[in-house]
C-alpha cells in the first residue's frame, strides 16, 4: 500500500537551532503534501500545503519565514523548523496526497520535537 | 466553513463493550467522511471511509454511516478489544475546504481487560 516515510521519529534540539524534518512518499507520486502541528491531546492543526515545484501556501498565523517547506520533488517534502524555541516542541506529522490511488491521503509516523 | 464536532473524550470501556463515538459535520455540497485512528506516538491511519450519502465504511470490525439528514458519521464497534486503544479522529474533505481534510477534536478511546 501506500506509504509515507517521515524522519527523524523524534530529535532533540537547542533553542536557536534549525531542525529538518522530511517526508517521502515511497511507493507514489504525492501531488500535495501537507504539514500539520499537533499539540498533546488535541486535534491537528493544518501548518502549510505544499505543491510539487511550487512555494507553499501557509495557514494563517503560521510564520513561513520559520517553518520553511520545500518541495522538490514528487515524493519529498522538508520542513525546516528555523532558530527553534521551546514554545516549537510539538509533534509534527506530514501527510502526502496519493495522485494515483484516488487523491487519498497518507500520513507519516510524526516527529516528536523537543527544543531545550 | 466546514467543520466536525465529535463527543468528547476520553471514553473509558471494557473488553467486549460495545462502542459509538458520535461525529456530526457542517459542510456545504457532498463532502467525503473518514475516521482516522493514531495509536501513541504516530501518525494517523485511515480506518475507513464514506464518499456518498447513506455509504457505510467498514473495517477491522468499526463501521459509520454516512447520514446526510442528520450530517452524521458515528463509528460503532459491536466488541472493543485492548488493542483498539487509540485517539480516533472524524474528518471530512470537500465543501469551502477544497483538498485540505478538516478534522475532529478527537476521541481517546481506553479499552481495558
Amino acid at each position: 500500500g501506500a506509504v509515507v516515510s517521515q524522519h527523524p521519529s523524534w530529535v532533540i534540539c537547542k533553542s536557536g537551532t534549525s531542525v529538518k524534518i522530511e517526508c517521502r512518499s515511497l511507493d507514489f507520486q504525492a501531488t500535495t503534501m501537507f504539514w500539520y502541528r499537533q499539540f498533546p491531546k488535541q486535534s491537528l492543526m493544518l501548518m502549510a500545503t505544499s505543491n510539487e515545484g511550487s512555494k507553499a501556501t501557509y495557514e494563517q498565523g503560521v510564520e513561513k519565514d520559520k517553518f520553511l517547506i520545500n518541495h522538490a520533488s514528487l515524493t519529498l517534502s522538508t520542513l525546516t523548523v528555523t532558530s527553534a524555541h521551546p514554545e516549537d516542541s510539538s509533534f509534527y506529522i506530514c501527510s502526502a496526497r496519493n495522485r494515483d490511488r484516488g487523491y487519498g491521503y497518507t500520513f507519516g509516523s510524526g516527529t516528536r520535537l523537543t527544543v531545550v | 466553513g466546514n467543520s466536525v464536532t465529535q463527543m468528547e473524550g476520553p471514553v473509558t470501556l471494557s473488553e467486549e463493550a460495545f462502542l459509538t463515538i458520535n461525529c456530526t459535520y457542517t459542510a456545504t455540497g457532498y463532502p467525503s467522511l473518514f475516521w482516522y485512528v493514531q495509536y501513541p506516538g504516530e501518525g494517523l491511519q485511515l480506518l475507513l471511509k464514506a464518499t456518498k450519502a447513506d455509504d457505510k465504511g467498514s473495517n477491522k470490525g468499526f463501521e459509520a454511516t454516512y447520514r446526510k439528514e442528520t450530517t452524521s458519521f458515528h463509528l460503532e464497534k459491536g466488541s472493543v478489544q485492548v488493542s483498539d486503544s487509540a485517539v480516533y479522529f472524524c474528518a471530512l474533505l470537500g465543501g469551502t475546504s477544497g483538498s485540505r481534510l478538516t478534522f475532529g477534536e478527537g476521541t481517546q478511546l481506553t479499552v481495558n481487560p
